[in-house]
């Protein structure tokens, strides 16, 4: 089956740690996204990658790093300086500037809780 | 002008009846129309999209209506039903942002039996 795949389902962090989520596409899709959702909020976009090994900062990306190796891989680290990193965490992804399409297809999410 | 906006927050329908979701925008650039809809611990799915050069897009019991003139965008929900209660989301994008999605705050719909 295609899709987007993301681990884990669930992540407790202890002040001062890195954590890294991890998000795995093969939908053979350019583009892949990592947006912040808040209890209750909207979508925020972290960081977004058009093409592999490079990606731009979205709206919040601080405390955040991203890397884009592979076309099928996309992880997220919360790093120690994002002082407030509990929320659900979506990955995304989207043919990009290759198809008129730009369907954007997500992940089941990742919820990230502080303890 | 990049964003969107989009209201109310939260609506509340009975079963059987119309919910309606607005969305406004400002970027006449602005060339794609979705509406996504999530259910809670999931991430959100595309529910139906429209372009500019239509005015209203139906798939079942879901439409969209596009007022480009006054630069909003509507979902309407016919004949609406528990199983349809979830958040719904509107975003826009553009060609030449590589269709990069501007997205609404979103409303969370509860229909009541």
């Amino acid at each position: 089956d295609g899709g987007i795949t993301q681990s884990p389902k669930y992540l407790f962090r202890k002040e001062g740690q890195n954590v890294t989520l991890s998000c795995e596409q093969n939908l053979n899709h350019d583009a892949m996204y990592w947006y912040r959702q808040d209890p209750g909020q909207g979508l925020r976009l972290i960081y977004y990658s058009q093409i592999v090994n490079d990606f731009q900062k979205g709206d919040i990306a601080e405390g955040y790093s991203v890397s884009r190796e592979k076309k099928e891989s996309f992880p997220l680290t919360v790093t120690s300086a994002q002082k407030n990193p509990t929320a659900f965490y979506l990955c995304a992804s989207s043919m990009g500037a290759r198809g008129r399409s730009t369907e954007a297809f997500f992940g089941q999410g990742t919820r990230l809780t502080v303890v | 002008q990049q964003q969107v906006k989009q209201s109310p927050q939260s609506l509340i329908v009975q079963k059987g009846g119309i919910s309606i979701i607005n969305c406004a925008y400002e970027n006449t650039a602005f060339d794609y129309f979705p509406w996504y809809q999530q259910f809670p611990g999931k991430g959100p799915a595309l529910l139906i999209a429209i372009r500019p050069d239509v005015s209203e897009k139906k798939e079942g019991r879901f439409t969209i209506s596009f007022n480009k003139s006054a630069k909003q965008f509507s979902l309407h929900i016919m004949d609406s039903q528990p199983g349809d209660s979830a958040t719904y989301f509107c975003a826009a994008s553009r060609t030449d942002s590589n269709y990069q999605l501007i997205w609404g705050a979103g409303t969370k719909l509860i229909i009541k039996p």
